[in-house]
């Protein structure tokens, strides 16, 4: 069964908004990573955020964390037509390497 | 980060046949994956592929219907053995390296099956 559950499970937005999507998950974990998946196509690893972590940046993509509330959220900021994919979090429960997945949230871009 | 190459990226299969997807790494990993995207879905994760041993099949998942092998460390096969058309889906292998930190993944293109 699916670990993690994103929210909104669509998100329609125009070009330069910016776009944010939850993610929750169930078991302690040693970190949390979003993945973006653009036609079916394979996974491009966007960022990792380690269970003593709260927030981390990556250009323009922030992640933030609370471990207390076993939720994680990832915010995109001025959206652009190539950042339309889905996109998905990622847990390793600890102790674990294998990773279980969210149920993913796909996101378009308005040009 | 590693360069993962996949083959086939796409077939069209028919039903009671069986197909082998192969998986590349550029460089030395410490662990490999298989995992299944059915369409509109997730991924799941079929199984560990184990250097020199049996793979670790998740639940729901049996040897028999998708053996997988790994002779070293940066190849890895996995069949789907007497297709049906529920086994149309994404095939992805993904990877944990030397250099990986936290065991970040990195995944390959997938191979996308039709089965008819």
């Amino acid at each position: 069964s699916q670990q993690g559950e994103e929210d909104p499970q669509a998100l329609s937005i125009q070009e330069g908004e910016n776009a944010t999507m939850n993610c929750s998950y169930k078991t302690s974990i040693n970190n949390l990573q979003w993945y973006r998946q653009n036609s079916g196509r394979g996974l491009v690893h966007l960022i990792l955020i380690r269970s003593n972590e709260r927030e981390k940046h990556s250009g323009r993509l922030r992640v933030t964390l609370d471990t207390s509330k076993k939720s994680s959220s990832l915010l995109i900021t001025a959206s652009r037509a190539a950042d339309t994919a889905s996109y998905f979090c990622a847990t390793p429960p600890r102790g674990n390497e294998k990773l279980t997945f969210g149920t993913g949230t796909r996101l378009t871009i308005i040009p | 980060s590693a360069v993962i190459s996949q083959k086939p990226s796409r077939d069209i299969c028919q039903r009671g046949t069986s197909l082998t997807i192969q998986c590349q790494v550029d460089s030395q990993v410490t662990m490999m994956f298989w995992y299944r995207q059915q369409p509109g879905q997730s991924l799941t994760l079929i199984a560990t592929a184990n250097q020199g041993s049996e793979a670790t099949y998740e639940s729901g998942f049996v040897i028999d219907k998708f053996p997988i092998s790994r002779p070293n460390l940066t190849f890895s096969t996995l069949t789907v053995s007497n297709m049906s058309p529920e086994d149309s889906s994404i095939y992805l292998c993904s990877v944990v390296t030397l250099l990986s930190s936290y065991n970040e993944q990195f995944f390959g293109p997938g191979t996308r099956l039709t089965v008819l």
